[in-house]
């Protein structure tokens, strides 16, 4: 099966720092990746959608120039929380599709933890 | 409306019983129907998937019942075991994008 790969799998990091996330798709390009955010206990919230080549687009609600998406190749997808403050923590989960494919391949998530 | 209604929020059953899990979705777009499992700390991971053209399908202990008149889908999982423990989301996709039911919380006693 389409393998999806994040690192780090959890980072903690300082008030006010930027903190750089990465999704590959290890066996498959993906021309569509996915972010999205979970809180604990709470379901899954889409953030963006990146298209290889093409600027992301965001969600309602989700700030674009704090959550900073690049979908620079058809494997790599990278976010960036930027200026990262406690009300960030969350897990960051990346998925990504197939050209004209229905299914979405999530990777294992990252655990961010702002002080 | 995007919302995915899923019931029950949490869900104990005896091992080697039937759990059962629904889902309700009010956008006739919506245009595939996956479940998806997961457990603490992990990303969540495909269980089965279903067209809207399709009444059920059957992968092994996991079956999903689709009732596209009533826009409601079902995932009931046989023989339950302890390992299938973890937390249950339904799903919708539409416009290239999945919208998550609130998840439920199955636990498998002895």
């Amino acid at each position: 099966g389409a393998v999806v790969s994040q690192h780090p799998s959890r980072v903690i990091c300082k008030s006010g720092t930027s903190v750089k996330i990465e999704c590959r798709s290890l066996d498959f390009q993906a021309t569509t990746m996915f972010w999205y955010r979970q809180f604990p206990k709470q379901s899954l919230m889409l953030m963006a959608t990146s298209n290889e080549g093409s600027k992301a687009t965001y969600e309602q609600g989700v700030e674009k120039d704090k959550f900073l998406i690049n979908h620079a190749s058809l494997t790599l997808s990278t976010l960036t929380v930027t200026s990262a403050h406690p009300e960030d923590s969350s897990f960051y989960i990346c998925s990504a599709g197939l050209a004209g494919g229905r299914e979405q391949f999530f990777g294992p998530g990252t655990r961010l933890t702002v002080l | 409306q995007q919302q995915v209604k899923q019931s029950p929020q949490s869900l104990i059953v005896q091992k080697g019983g039937i759990s059962i899990i629904n889902c309700a979705y009010e956008n006739t777009a919506f245009d595939y129907f996956p479940w998806y499992q997961q457990f603490p700390g992990k990303g969540p991971a495909l269980l089965i998937a279903i067209r809207p053209d399709v009444s059920e399908k059957k992968e092994g202990r996991f079956t999903i019942s689709f009732n596209k008149s009533a826009k409601q889908f079902s995932l009931h999982i046989m023989d339950s075991q302890p390992g299938d423990s973890a937390t249950y989301f339904c799903a919708a996709r539409g416009n290239e994008k999945l919208t998550f039911g609130t998840g439920t919380r199955l636990t498998i006693i002895p």
